[in-house]
């Protein structure tokens, strides 16, 4: 089956302008999650969807950065006024979403966007 | 706050077994996943431990984890010029994390012919 989308693949975009990023979960995954990969860093949390309950913002690294999930389904990460430091690899995971077993939690990565702010 | 270690860099001959090692900070951790990331692509997971075992093997590839020492190992038999890639281990996040994961920097493997 499809797995985890993501669009564009590749963006460039000039220092003060918005940036949207998509991401499609895998079909009938609840959880959904978005991370930042930076040069020479690990994978850094976003923030997370877990079907209609309140996300977890806890990562998101400013009020620049915004996400919205419409429908339990498709997400859409934003990026305001983008500086330079926002270039990076944003990848985006789905998950069945639960708890209790490996299955459920398991994430499955899409191949992510590369952002370069310039 | 919790913290994912890993060496930076392996270097290992064709058909040699090779070792990656991890070292995570939260007890309170149910998974702990090894993630593959090959050159301009997204993460491929690998396999994954609940915290409750010690071993698994999948085919060529065997996860150890000492819970006492908070230590996961992935080791890969006979690697390939194919598994030259960076590997990522990843603890599920516990206590106040709930779903994220919680990722080392990755090791890059190089595998020389």
């Amino acid at each position: 089956g499809a797995g985890v989308s993501q669009s564009p693949s590749n963006k460039v975009t000039e220092k003060g302008k918005d940036v949207e990023l998509r991401c499609d979960p895998i079909s009938g995954h609840t959880a959904l999650y978005w991370y930042r990969q930076s040069l020479g860093q690990g994978l850094e949390f976003l923030i997370y969807f877990q079907g209609n309950s309140a996300p977890d913002k806890s990562g998101l690294p400013s009020d620049r950065f915004s996400a919205e999930r419409t429908g339990g389904s498709v997400s859409t990460l934003t990026i305001q006024r983008t500086q330079q430091e926002d270039s990076a690899v944003y990848l985006c995971a789905s998950s069945l979403g639960g708890s209790g077993s490996g299955s459920r939690e398991t994430q499955y990565f899409g191949p992510g966007t590369r952002l370069l702010v310039l | 706050g919790e913290d994912v270690e890993q060496s930076l860099f392996l270097s290992v001959r064709e058909g040699d077994s090779s070792v990656i090692n991890c070292t995570y900070t939260d007890s309170s951790s149910t998974y702990l996943y090894w993630y593959k990331q090959e050159p301009g692509a997204g993460l491929q997971l690998l396999t994954y431990i609940f915290s409750n075992m010690d071993m698994k093997q999948d085919q060529r590839l065997t996860v150890l984890l000492n819970k006492k020492d908070k230590h996961l190992s992935l080791r890969i038999a006979d690697t390939q010029t194919g598994d030259s890639a960076i590997y990522f281990c990843a603890e599920s996040g516990g206590g106040g994390s709930q779903g994220n994961l919680i990722f080392g920097k990755g090791t890059k493997l190089s595998v020389k012919p």
